[in-house]
């Protein structure tokens, strides 16, 4: 079965430095991948996602995720943390032959320091 | 602007009573989800449904019913509820096919605490 893993529960930044927010996956062919945020008391909003093609997403709020094969990865990146950027990421990978669902990581929650 | 609308943002309940968790979706979608968030577990797929009165169990269906009597509306239901199913529900739809394509909508979640 298909898994996702976010090795860093939680990151603390300051305003306007670069963020970076890891996600492995594990399986044996390219899946469909997801970052959602969800600010506090909110659901899940989708940030971004990669179907194929360009190994370089760009999606809303200035974010963009890169997917590497060769690392199982999809890292989500910001050059400039605005404040409001304060919330939980969540990644998560569909599998159309695994019943259509979609699998999700256990979250980043990113603190942003003034 | 397209909706997944959970009715009660936050629920506090007894022990032992029957809970019942509403989301309603717009989008005319035939897929529906239940999900639960844990600090520290991320989300977890409770049950979900590609069809009016069709139900699959997800990961963790173990107290947990749910009932699809119109394609727009998916309930969850605690039956006894306990004091370990405190937590965040979230409630999401999706096209068909598309779930693993596109992702899903998600309503704005349900916290749930039962005393």
């Amino acid at each position: 079965a298909q898994s996702v893993t976010q090795p860093d529960i939680h990151i603390t930044v300051s305003e306007g430095a670069s963020l970076e927010l890891r996600c492995n996956y594990s399986y044996g062919a390219t899946p469909y991948l997801f970052w959602y945020v969800q600010s506090p008391g909110q659901g899940l909003q989708l940030l971004l996602k990669y179907f194929s093609g360009d190994t370089l997403v760009q999606g809303i709020k200035g974010f963009e995720a890169e997917f590497k094969r060769s690392q199982s990865s999809f890292n989500l990146r910001k050059p400039s943390v605005h404040w409001s950027d304060a919330a939980e990421y969540f990644c998560a990978v569909g599998i159309k032959a695994a019943g259509n669902k979609l699998t999700f990581g256990g979250g980043t929650r990113v603190l942003v320091k003034p | 602007d397209v909706k997944v609308t959970q009715s009660s943002r936050y629920l506090v309940k007894r022990t032992g009573e029957k809970v019942f968790l509403e989301c309603v979706q717009d989008m005319d979608h035939e897929n529906m989800f239940w999900y639960r968030q844990d600090p520290g577990l991320g989300l977890r797929l409770i049950y979900f449904s590609y069809d009016v009165k069709m139900k699959e169990k997800g990961d963790i269906p173990e107290g947990y019913s749910v009932s699809r009597e119109k394609k727009e509306r998916f309930s969850l239901i605690l039956e006894s509820a306990s004091t370990n199913q405190t937590s965040m529900y979230l409630c999401a739809s999706s096209r068909l096919w598309e779930a693993s394509n596109y992702g899903y909508t998600f309503g704005s979640g349900t916290r749930l605490t039962v005393v």
